[in-house]
Order: C-alpha cells, then sequence, then structure tokens
C-alpha cells in the first residue's frame, strides 16, 4: 500500500480564499483523523470519522471549517474563509479501530494563508 | 483532560551514546502509546506502538517501556547514529477503542558525528 496520501503537499492561499484539502487513507481502515501542527500548540486532533461517519469534531477550531468522507477511501477538509491563523502543517492518519492497531500519517500539506 | 509533556526538549549528544526520551502523561486511562519520528518538513512515522496490557516494545535498536500506573513511558535508543537525528513525539490513545491521540511536544534530538 502507498500509505496515507494527501494532497496538495504545500498551499498558498490569499486571506478570505476558500482552501480544501484532500487525503486517501490506506485500503482497509476504518478510522480517519484530521490534525493540524503548529509551533505555538503542537499537533491537536481536529476531528475523525468512523465508517465513514463523523464520530467527533470538537477539535475543529471555528465553524469556518469543515470535513467530509463522502466514502472510505476519500476525506477532505475545507476552510471557508481561510485567515492567516489558519497556517500551520495538516496531517491526515488512518487507522483500524481497536486496541494494539497503529495510526498511520500522511506527509501533511503545509497550508500558508497570506 | 489528558496532558503529555516530553523531557527534555531537545538533545544532542556524540555519537554512540545510549539515550532515553521520557514521556509522561496525566490519565492514566489510556488504549495505548505510540512512539513517533518527525524529520523536518516531514510526516511522522510510527516506531512504536504499547498496548495498555504491555509494559515494553522493542524494535532493533529502539526500546520502548510503559508504566501507566505513574503515567510515563521512555524510549530508549541503543548506540545512537547521526541518522536519528529527528523529533521523537509520544502520543496516547485514549479508552474509546479509536487510535484518537493526544500528543506531546515533541523531544528534538542531534546526534553529531
Amino acid at each position: 500500500d502507498a500509505g496515507v496520501i494527501q494532497s496538495p503537499r504545500h498551499e498558498v492561499t490569499e486571506m478570505g480564499q476558500e482552501v480544501t484539502l484532500r487525503c486517501k487513507p490506506i485500503s482497509g481502515h476504518n478510522s480517519l483523523f484530521w490534525y493540524r501542527q503548529t509551533m505555538m500548540r503542537g499537533l491537536e486532533l481536529l476531528i475523525y470519522f468512523n465508517n465513514n461517519v463523523p464520530i467527533d469534531d470538537s477539535g475543529m477550531p471555528e465553524d469556518r471549517f469543515s470535513a467530509k468522507m463522502p466514502n472510505a477511501s476519500f476525506s477532505t477538509l475545507k476552510i471557508q474563509p481561510s485567515e492567516p491563523r489558519d497556517s500551520a502543517v495538516y496531517f491526515c492518519a488512518s487507522s483500524f479501530r481497536g486496541e494494539g492497531t497503529e495510526a498511520f500519517f500522511g506527509q501533511g500539506t503545509r497550508l500558508t494563508v497570506v | 483532560k489528558q496532558e503529555v509533556t516530553q523531557i527534555p526538549a531537545a538533545l544532542s549528544v556524540p555519537e554512540g551514546e545510549n539515550l532515553v526520551l521520557n514521556c509522561s502523561f496525566t490519565d492514566s486511562a489510556i488504549y495505548n502509546l505510540q512512539w513517533f519520528r518527525q524529520d523536518p518538513g516531514k510526516g511522522l512515522t510510527s516506531l512504536l506502538l504499547i498496548q495498555s496490557s504491555q509494559r515494553e516494545q522493542t524494535s532493533g535498536r529502539l526500546n520502548a517501556s510503559l508504566d501507566k500506573s505513574s503515567g510515563r513511558s521512555t524510549l530508549y535508543i541503543a548506540a545512537s547514529q547521526p541518522g536519528d537525528s529527528a523529533t521523537y513525539l509520544c502520543a496516547v490513545g485514549g479508552n474509546t477503542g479509536f487510535q484518537k491521540l493526544v500528543f506531546g511536544t515533541g523531544t528534538r534530538l542531534l546526534v553529531s558525528p
């Protein structure tokens, strides 16, 4: 398997624009997670899905953030409108549900909002 | 709320030294604990996963231990090499059955030749 695949790797956008980040989890994994990494706050969980259903979105910072998982092989994280403070590295991870299952991370999307 | 702390924040050692990275967490009701490595500008690579019922896991030169009752884990790296230079992150999984992780702040390791 190619692992968790994220796109784009880098995104530079102007404040106020819509940004869409994409993730393809490892085939067969039934849980998918979106994390954000900043220097100030480290790695934080934004939202996670199980069997394509959102389980907990309490980490989503504002209503400007939304995430979807229309099928088992694809998820999006959308920011609309984007702001400079959204600049961060966004990671997607996937795993099986259950004890003893590792989480595998994608390479991340580095987002810069100017 | 689970809080994860890693000490030291940074560590610089000469090649060949054995070293220990520390991780502590405030809520002992965890499902498992996972150690990751992150290279600059890269994603996270899983190194070791310790289940809540286990005491330690080993992979090559790496050994991770878990003392759930005291809220501590250590990552032991034997015979360090320059290629081990990276940031090491520990993360704890809560007792929900989902691999929902709370991360520590990381230890930045530099191994000099």
